[in-house]
């Protein structure tokens, strides 16, 4: 298993600024995910963070709103950029340890006002 | 890309009955099935999964089906306890790729 931490755990933020959530793995990993979960909702997928190439973004994301860094094999960052109440979530960062397993961060909980 | 249906959305049992969800996938090229127990204001947890080329896998009182021809895999939990009370994902894996989930089912185990 991996064991993921992320930071912060929560945070209420003002419209138009942003926020970079922060998630270390405490063992290398390949590849690593984000999530947004809005409450009482299953996970939406943001983007997929390989080490070494960019941010592979789903449907409904682009990366001006949404930067995200993988800089090694344990860290990743996701920016919630120009933010707006409509961001207002839980994010959830994840990571693949052996064989297909999916591990997940404690979850950030953002809330815009 | 891939699509998960999953069933019911809620699920209420008496202590000791045993549950079962049901989901489907669309892509016969997944070939990873996970099962994640959420408690209200936790992360997901991994609980079992099951690959393409298992057809049953038991944890203790959970287990999971799969069935490749019709496309649906199941999670079977017996002698439910109140602790088994939270919302329960089911996903697929496409391709060594990303993750697809199903919209949860919210188990309530009344004592």
């Amino acid at each position: 298993s991996a064991v993921i931490s992320q930071k912060p755990s929560r945070d209420i933020c003002q419209r138009g600024t942003s926020l970079t959530i922060q998630c270390q793995v405490d063992s290398q990993v390949t590849m690593m995910f984000w999530y947004r979960q809005q409450p009482g909702q299953s996970l939406t997928l943001i983007a997929t963070a390989n080490q070494g190439s960019e941010a592979t973004y789903e449907s409904g994301f682009v990366i001006d709103k949404f930067p995200i860094s993988r800089p090694n094999l344990t860290f990743s960052t996701l920016t919630v950029s120009n933010m707006s109440p409509e961001d207002s979530s839980i994010y959830l960062c994840s990571a693949e340890a052996s064989y297909n397993e999916q591990f997940f961060g404690p979850g950030t909980r953002l809330t815009v006002l | 890309g891939e699509n998960v249906e999953q069933h019911p959305s809620t699920l209420s049992v008496q202590e000791g009955d045993s549950a079962v969800i049901k989901c489907t996938y669309s892509d016969s090229a997944s070939n990873y099935f996970p099962w994640y127990k959420q408690e209200l204001g936790k992360r997901p947890q991994l609980i079992i999964d099951i690959r393409s080329n298992v057809g049953e896998k038991k944890d203790q009182r959970i287990a999971v089906t799969l069935n490749k021809t019709a496309k649906h895999f199941s999670l079977h939990i017996t002698e439910t306890q109140p602790e088994d009370s939270a919302v329960y994902f089911c996903a697929a894996r496409y391709n060594f790729n990303k993750f697809y989930f199903g919209s949860g089912t919210k188990l309530n185990v009344k004592p």
